[in-house]
């Protein structure tokens, strides 16, 4: 069965800072891949998404995810953070196109930006 | 409203109660989403509809759980003998397209405690 593991629980980077979450997932053939963020008291929103092309995509609020097939990743990143990235970030994955794929997401990384 | 609803927002019942958590999905949405989202954890997978059918219930931990969505658009899920164990954040999300490929829109969430 597909899964999604997102190694790092709980991410604190001063402003300003560069940011990398990881997010591997488990399943060999098509994949559609996701970064949905939580901002705190607000339900989940879809920060960016892959499907097929080029496997650097880049979303909304400056953020970005490459793709990399050989390593199962889709590891979201941005060159600069900002306090009001503090949220939860979720990576999630739907392994192949069927109508009766279900997206799978991640436990969730928590990210803290101190002012 | 234009985005998902869910009622109630917060369910407060005693062990071995039934429940019904309502969604009311973007209008035209095909796909419509139940997930479980514990304290610290993803959204996890419950049941998934296309149109009146569910096209995957997998995710439904045993036979107390039960989701209908009888005319296409509201659903309804139903917990029957609830256990402290159900406590969770029901979430409910929506999608335009029918292949998976489309972003999910969530509601609030309906926030479940078994006492």
């Amino acid at each position: 069965a597909q899964s999604v593991s997102q190694h790092n629980h709980h991410v604190i980077l001063s402003e300003a800072a560069s940011l990398e979450l990881g997010c591997n997932y488990s399943y060999g053939g098509t994949v559609n891949l996701f970064w949905y963020v939580q901002y705190p008291g607000q339900h989940l929103q879809l920060l960016l998404k892959y499907f097929s092309g080029d496997p650097l995509v880049k979303g909304i609020k400056g953020f970005e995810a490459e793709f990399i097939k050989s390593k199962f990743s889709f590891n979201l990143r941005k060159p600069s953070v900002q306090w009001s990235d503090t949220a939860e970030y979720f990576c999630a994955v739907i392994a192949g196109y069927s109508s009766a794929s279900k997206i799978i997401f991640g436990s969730g990384t928590r990210l803290s930006i101190r002012p | 409203g234009a985005g998902v609803s869910q009622t109630p927002s917060n369910k407060v019942t005693e062990k071995g109660k039934y429940v019904e958590l309502r969604c009311d999905p973007i209008s035209g949405h095909t796909a419509l989403y139940w997930y479980r989202q514990s304290l610290g954890q993803g959204p996890e997978f419950l049941i998934y509809f296309q149109g009146t059918g569910a096209a995957d219930d997998s995710g439904l931990p045993n036979d107390r759980f039960f989701a209908v969505r009888p005319e296409g658009s509201v659903s309804t899920l139903k917990i029957q003998r609830t256990e402290r164990g159900d406590s969770a954040v029901y979430l409910c999300a929506s999608s335009l397209q029918r292949d998976n490929t489309g972003e999910l829109f969530f509601g609030e969430g309906s926030r479940l405690t078994v006492l």
